[in-house]
């Protein structure tokens, strides 16, 4: 079956600082691969997306993603932390087969001034 | 160009009852898409419609069910309500499959806050 895991439900930041959220799948085929930001009270918003175009997906936001298929990984980063990025973060697999969709449990993100 | 909207965006039901959901779609996307979204259980994958049709569905109970209509606006139904059906209801549209194929992308609508009590 089809898994997605991300590590750490809670990760804290500086501000300006690196932020780097985990997250594996598990798939014999590299399978779509999405990173979503949720803001409280509201649905979620496509940051990026993996269509095995390019390794290195940049998104909106100043976030970027890589995909490792050695490591079946695709972590989320960005360079320099801004408050306004304070949300739940959620990674996601679409199996090129049965078209199913499967996420992460999410990563809430916090961001110290 | 006007988002996907949901509603009502609450609910408040009791058990036994059943409900029904309503989405519409961003103007011209014809796929969509519905995910349940709990504190225990996380965002869990209902359905997919696309022209009409089911396309893909989730691992829910047959009480859980849906449909989409001519104009792409689709609804979802839970019958016999029960407590751990409470849950934030999120739809989503895309031009033409769940996720977006290629550089398509998938939008989501707030939600639809669904107590049941």
């Amino acid at each position: 079956a089809q898994s997605v895991t991300q590590l750490g439900s809670h990760v804290s930041v500086s501000e300006g600082a690196l932020v780097l959220l985990r997250c594996n799948y598990s798939s014999s085929v590299p399978p779509y691969l999405f990173w979503y930001v949720q803001y409280p009270n509201q649905g979620l918003q496509l940051l990026l997306k993996y269509t095995s175009a390019a390794t290195l997906v940049k998104g909106i936001n100043g976030f970027e993603a890589e995909f490792k298929k050695s490591e079946t990984s695709f972590h989320l980063t960005k360079p320099s932390a801004h408050m306004s990025d304070a949300a739940e973060y959620f990674c996601a697999v679409r199996t090129n087969t049965g078209n199913q969709f499967y996420f992460g449990t999410g990563t809430s993100l916090t961001v110290i001034p | 160009k006007a988002g996907v909207t949901q509603t009502p965006r609450y609910l408040i039901k009791t058990r036994g009852q059943q409900v029904t959901l309503s989405c519409s779609p961003i103007s011209g996307h014809r796929s969509v898409s519905w995910y349940q979204q709990t504190p225990g259980q996380g965002l869990q994958f209902l359905f997919e419609y696309f022209s009409e049709t089911q396309r893909n569905k989730g691992n829910f109970p047959g009480r859980f069910s849906g449909r989409q209509f001519s104009n792409s606006r689709s609804e979802m139904n839970v019958s016999t309500l029960e407590l751990g059906d409470s849950a934030l209801y999120l739809c989503a549209s895309s031009l033409s499959s769940q996720g977006g194929r290629g550089k398509e992308t998938q939008y989501f609508g707030p939600g639809t806050r669904l107590l049941v009590l």
